[in-house]
């Protein structure tokens, strides 16, 4: 079955610590999204892919990272730079940027211990 | 569970009755709209979606209604089931960019 699929389901980070979210889909989808999604607010761009080796920083960029060397994958790294990393983090794709709508992976609950 | 349902506001109804999940969106120029639910710990899902030219579009078990003029969407679920009990937002595009803006969500809760 295609699909999207995010792992780990949940992550720890200590203080000071990168850590990288994964993001793998076989829809063939060109365009591949990263959310944060937080109590009470609706979902907030981070970063986003319409094609390989080029990416675009979202509305809220400031401390992530990202990569896209193959068209079936888009790692988040969230860095030390990120003051307020714990979130729910969702990963998107799409057939045609905002052309069609989104399917979500299943999402990643990163915790700062 | 997860705490993004945390702070929505909630509608609760009985099994069986009919659903209405409200949604303003910000941009007139939108010109289409999805509706998504989210379980718990899980990644949003597709559920109807709707272009600005239309005022209705009509799913299984789901309808979408568009009023353009006071900028709100809504969605009615029919006789609602347990398994309906979620998170629901919608998402409006701008025309010609790659962006959809999301709505904060309603919870739903099925009463048995």
């Amino acid at each position: 079955d295609g699909g999207i699929t995010q792992s780990p389901k949940y992550l720890f980070r200590k203080e000071g610590q990168n850590v990288t979210l994964s993001c793998e889909q076989n829809l063939n989808h060109d365009a591949m999204y990263w959310y944060r999604q937080d109590p009470g607010q609706g979902l907030r761009l981070i970063y986003y892919s319409q094609i390989v080796n080029d990416f675009q920083k979202g509305d809220i960029a400031e401390g992530y990272s990202v990569s896209r060397e193959k068209k079936e994958s888009f790692p988040l790294t969230v860095t030390s730079a990120q003051k307020n990393p714990t979130a729910f983090y969702l990963c998107a794709s799409s057939l045609g940027g905002a052309s069609y709508g989104y399917t979500f992976g299943s999402g990643t609950r990163l915790t700062v211990v | 569970g997860e705490s993004v349902g945390l702070h929505l506001p909630t509608l609760s109804v009985q099994e069986g009755d009919n659903s209405i999940i409200n949604c303003a969106y910000s941009n007139s120029a939108s010109d289409y709209f999805i509706w998504y639910k989210q379980e718990s710990g899980k990644g949003p899902q597709f559920i109807i979606d709707i272009r600005s030219n239309m005022d209705k579009r009509q799913g299984q078990r789901v309808t979408v209604l568009l009023n353009k003029t006071v900028k709100h969407l809504s969605l009615q679920i029919a006789a609602t089931q347990p398994g309906d009990s979620a998170v629901y937002f919608c998402a409006e595009r701008n025309p010609g960019t790659y962006k959809y803006i999301f709505g904060t969500g309603t919870r739903l809760k099925v009463l048995a």
